[in-house]
């Protein structure tokens, strides 16, 4: 079955230094993986996805994450954190639960920029 | 931004009262889901529509019930509130075909919904 999970609920970083969100995935092949950013009191906005295309995928707001499937691993990234990342996020995966398309969330991970 | 609209947004109910919570999309996806997010839980899939009259119980569906009668509505009713059901509700939706797998799923804004 599809799942996922994110390791750390509340990561803190100092504003400039590299963010890193974990995110293991379980998965039937081709896994359909994503990453999403909620702010303070707003519906979940997509950071970017996994295509397939390319191991490497970059998002929006300077956000990016690397697929490895010897590792299951989906890892969100950012060189410089800046205070306007503070936010959750969340990491999913998409596949085919007891006949349907469902899309499945990590519990999240808490974004703390410290100045 | 894609067209999906959530009401009411924000909602005080009174234990063992109905309450029903709309989602209205104007981009004709197939798919519409129901979540909920609580803390330390991330978001868990309450049900789910594939089509109109098409739905289907996701993994915390008891006390909730759905109905589809258009492709544009997916209401979502609690039908004697709880407490537990104390939550931020959230509706999404997606279009997936044979050629477009990896499609994304849009989300509401919410439904903050607090039963005392």
């Amino acid at each position: 079955a599809q799942s996922v999970t994110q390791l750390g609920s509340h990561v803190s970083v100092s504003e400039g230094a590299l963010v890193l969100l974990r995110c293991n995935y379980s998965s039937s092949v081709p896994p359909y993986l994503f990453w999403y950013v909620q702010y303070p009191n707003q519906g979940l906005q997509l950071l970017l996805k996994y295509t397939s295309a390319a191991t490497l995928v970059k998002g929006i707001n300077g956000f990016e994450a690397e697929f490895k499937k010897s590792e299951t691993s989906f890892h969100l990234t950012k060189p410089s954190a800046h205070m306007s990342d503070a936010a959750e996020y969340f990491c999913a995966v998409r596949g085919v639960i007891q006949g349907a398309q469902k899309l499945v969330f990590g519990q999240g991970t808490r974004l703390t920029i410290n100045p | 931004d894609a067209g999906i609209t959530q009401s009411p947004r924000h909602k005080v109910t009174e234990t063992g009262t109905p309450v029903t919570l709309r989602c209205h999309q104007t981009e004709n996806h197939r798919y519409m889901y129901w979540y909920r997010q609580d803390p330390g839980h991330g978001l868990r899939l309450i049900h789910y529509s594939y089509g109109v009259k098409d739905t289907d119980k996701g993994e915390v569906s008891d006390g909730y019930s759905v109905s589809r009668s258009k492709t544009e509505d997916f209401l979502l009713t609690l039908e004697s509130a709880t407490s537990s059901q104390t939550s931020v509700y959230f509706c999404a939706i997606s279009e997936i075909s044979t050629i477009r797998r990896n499609t994304e799923a849009f989300f509401g804004q919410g439904t903050r919904l607090t039963v005392v």
